[in-house]
């Protein structure tokens, strides 16, 4: 079946850092989406994707469609520590609006 | 505008018990999903409901795993018998329309089968 490659599995940086991340894939998505999830809680979309090469910011968050379908990247600019937790990448094939998810890019943050 | 609500937030039961989940979707969103998290994974996706009709099951254990949304607002997730490898969070997703595939997610019910 379909599989999302998410990497790197985690990440320990210092407030004020950049982060990047990213979701490949063998198969082409039509829509890309990067979610948070905090401990206890369910993920909270972040950036929505739509068309090939789109490249959409959410305040410090900047997220692109790769041009071959099959990768999104996510940017974080400027860390600070409310930004730790889980990061989850999701791509949809198709029109039925089944999402496949990444295995999560866990983010950790020191003050 | 409220978010996806499910009850409820923890349950802990013996193999072999049965086991229910309420959600009630976003107002108006007339497509619902339920998905199974394990713990250091992604989410999976179990069922898909458009209104009261299934779009996609094809990755629930149907021999254990039942869900309903009758007047295609609420649904109910079902399991029984439980197993140990059940233990999960069970999360709850909704979308406006199945085009813009949007799902916003509740807080999920995280499920110990001891």
């Amino acid at each position: 079946g379909q599989q999302l490659n998410q990497s790197p599995q985690s990440m320990f940086i210092q407030e004020g850092e950049d982060v990047s991340m990213n979701c490949t894939s063998s198969s082409i998505f039509n829509t890309w989406l990067w979610y948070k999830q905090d401990p206890g809680e369910g993920p909270v979309l972040l950036i929505a994707l739509y068309k090939a090469g789109e490249l959409t910011s959410n305040g410090r968050l900047t997220a692109q469609f790769g041009i071959t379908r099959k990768d999104s990247f996510l940017n974080i600019s400027a860390s600070i520590p409310s930004d730790v937790g889980i990061y989850f990448c999701a791509g949809q094939s198709g029109n039925t609006g089944k999402l496949i998810f990444g295995q999560g890019t866990t983010l950790q943050v020191k003050p | 505008e409220a978010g996806v609500a499910q009850s409820p937030r923890y349950k802990i039961i013996e193999k072999r018990q049965s086991v229910a989940f309420w959600c009630n979707p976003i107002s108006g969103h007339a497509t619902l999903y339920w998905y199974q998290q394990i713990l250091g994974q992604g989410p999976k996706l179990l069922i898909q409901f458009q209104n009261n009709g299934v779009v996609d099951d094809s990755q629930l254990p149907k021999d254990r795993f039942s869900a309903e949304r009758l007047k295609g607002v609420d649904s109910t997730l079902k399991i029984q018998p439980a197993k140990l490898e059940d233990s999960a969070v069970y999360l709850c997703a909704s979308s406006l329309v199945r085009g813009r595939n949007e799902q916003f997610f509740g807080p999920g019910t995280r499920l110990t089968v001891l």
